[in-house]
């Protein structure tokens, strides 16, 4: 079993539309949780850290849910430039080592 | 915010050859560096994890004799693909660590292509 599970999609959405991507992971003990996103041959860049208690950064409401080891992403009202992948990232402690799931690649259409 | 360089951003080589692929932090001290790999359409995977002046911690099923690994100061690691083949065509990029539990940096990603 991966350590870090994502659907791989590709989600394929109109302007405008709200998508939820999941995420699930395997070590119950893992500290910290994140969403990057990586655009195509590109290095992953940090979109938000994910707190038990949710948070939101503008069109971005990301959750954690600690007893199921599961964390979500919503985008609302999305825009063409959010194609991209995104990576559910987790780490096992509070270090910059990182563990990374496949992506889930997102393609939002006029 | 910091930056992180990564160079060179693509190489292509012989098979057998050796490629040297330097991370280097431009405006802090990184006492530690990450070094992942990434196949297409997979996920980025860590390979190594490098401490300046000491040997870098190797994650299972990495060769360490393959993929050498240098960090002799705090600005500066590298990756060294000792006699590459063409399975070892990937995307390989490193992060640097501004300070412990501190923000976490990605330099741009090199593309190896190994003919």
């Amino acid at each position: 079993r991966k350590e870090v599970e994502q659907d791989p999609g590709p989600f394929n959405v109109p302007e405008g539309a709200t998508v939820a991507f999941n995420c699930t992971y395997s070590n119950s003990a893992s500290q910290s949780f994140f969403w990057y996103r990586q655009d195509c041959r590109k290095e992953p860049k940090l979109l938000m850290s994910v707190y038990s208690s949710g948070n939101e950064d503008g069109r971005f409401t990301a959750q954690l849910n600690r007893a199921s080891q599961y964390i979500s992403l919503l985008i609302r009202d999305s825009k063409l430039s959010d194609s991209a992948t995104y990576l559910c990232v987790v780490s096992p402690s509070n270090t910059g080592k990182l563990i990374f799931g496949q992506g889930t690649t997102l393609q939002v259409k006029p | 915010g910091a930056v992180v360089s990564q160079h060179p951003s693509w190489v292509i080589c012989k098979s057998g050859t050796s490629v040297k692929i330097e991370c280097r932090s431009l405006d802090f001290q990184a006492t530690t560096m990450f070094w992942y790999r990434q196949f297409p359409k997979q996920s980025l995977m860590l390979m190594a994890t490098s401490n300046e002046g000491s040997k870098a911690t190797y994650e299972q099923g990495v060769e360490k004799d393959k993929f050498l690994i240098n960090h002799a100061s705090l600005t500066l690691s590298t990756l060294t693909v000792t006699s590459a083949h063409p399975e070892d065509s990937s995307f390989y990029i490193c992060s640097a660590e501004t300070g412990a539990n501190e923000k976490l940096f990605f330099g741009s990603g090199t593309q190896l292509s190994v003919l």
